[in-house]
């Protein structure tokens, strides 16, 4: 069974402060790791992906992530703020395979403040 | 990069009646697509896993004679709601991952927002 926690359903922060979005996991198969991202009445996007590669994963619009398997952890951040970020954010995990689930957290709503 | 098309956008139905969704894979081909749903302000609910050729897997506590899904070919998955209710009233998403390079991550189309009235 797998499973994620988002910690935070509601984070805010100043425009140009350091993002810090958490997220553990909880898989008996070795994880695949993701991160979107949802702007309203919208799909999700993806921002990054860990399939057991590099522990320490780079996204798009400045976004990273580092895989913690000692911790379970899959922590997504970014440096700098901008007004854009403000979204819905969603961890989730899978298995290997085409036909593997992905079962997503309860996602984090970022705010920026100008 | 890989795009799914989700239709229509948004569709607003009367009580009884059914609704049908398309997802397609544009420049992909998708064994296997799913099926989420999502309230306002909540996560995304798995509902089922579409299998092109076969019978869709359902989650645990979703009507699969509620919701029908057929996946004809590697490209295309619908999703009807049939004898909609106010309460079916959702945002319903759907994401297929390509088939041919293990760690594809799934795509996602942008969402079918129904009301039913």
């Amino acid at each position: 069974a797998q499973s994620v926690t988002q910690l935070g359903s509601h984070v805010s922060v100043s425009e140009g402060a350091l993002v810090l979005l958490r997220c553990n996991y909880s898989s008996s198969v070795p994880p695949y790791l993701f991160w979107y991202v949802q702007y309203p009445n919208q799909g999700l996007q993806l921002l990054l992906k860990y399939t057991s590669a590099a522990t320490l994963v780079k996204g798009i619009n400045g976004f990273e992530a580092e895989f913690k398997k000692s911790e379970t952890s899959f922590h997504l951040t970014k440096p700098s703020a901008h007004m854009s970020d403000a979204a819905e954010y969603f961890c989730a995990v899978s298995g290997s395979g085409a036909t593997n689930k992905l079962i997503f957290g309860t996602g984090t709503l970022l705010a920026v403040q100008p | 990069g890989a795009v799914v098309s989700q239709h229509p956008s948004r569709v607003i139905c009367k009580s009884g009646t059914s609704v049908k969704i398309e997802c397609r894979s544009l420049d992909f081909q998708a064994t296997t697509m799913f099926w989420y749903r999502q309230f306002p302000k909540q996560s995304l609910m798995l509902m089922a896993t579409s299998n092109e050729g076969s019978k869709a897997t359902y989650e645990q506590g979703v009507e699969k004679d509620k919701f029908l899904i057929n996946h004809a070919s590697l490209t295309l998955s619908t999703l009807t709601v049939t004898s909609a209710h106010p309460e079916d009233s959702s945002f319903y998403i759907c994401s297929a991952r390509d088939r041919t390079y293990a760690g594809s991550p799934l795509h996602f189309g942008n969402g079918t927002r129904l009301t039913v009235t």
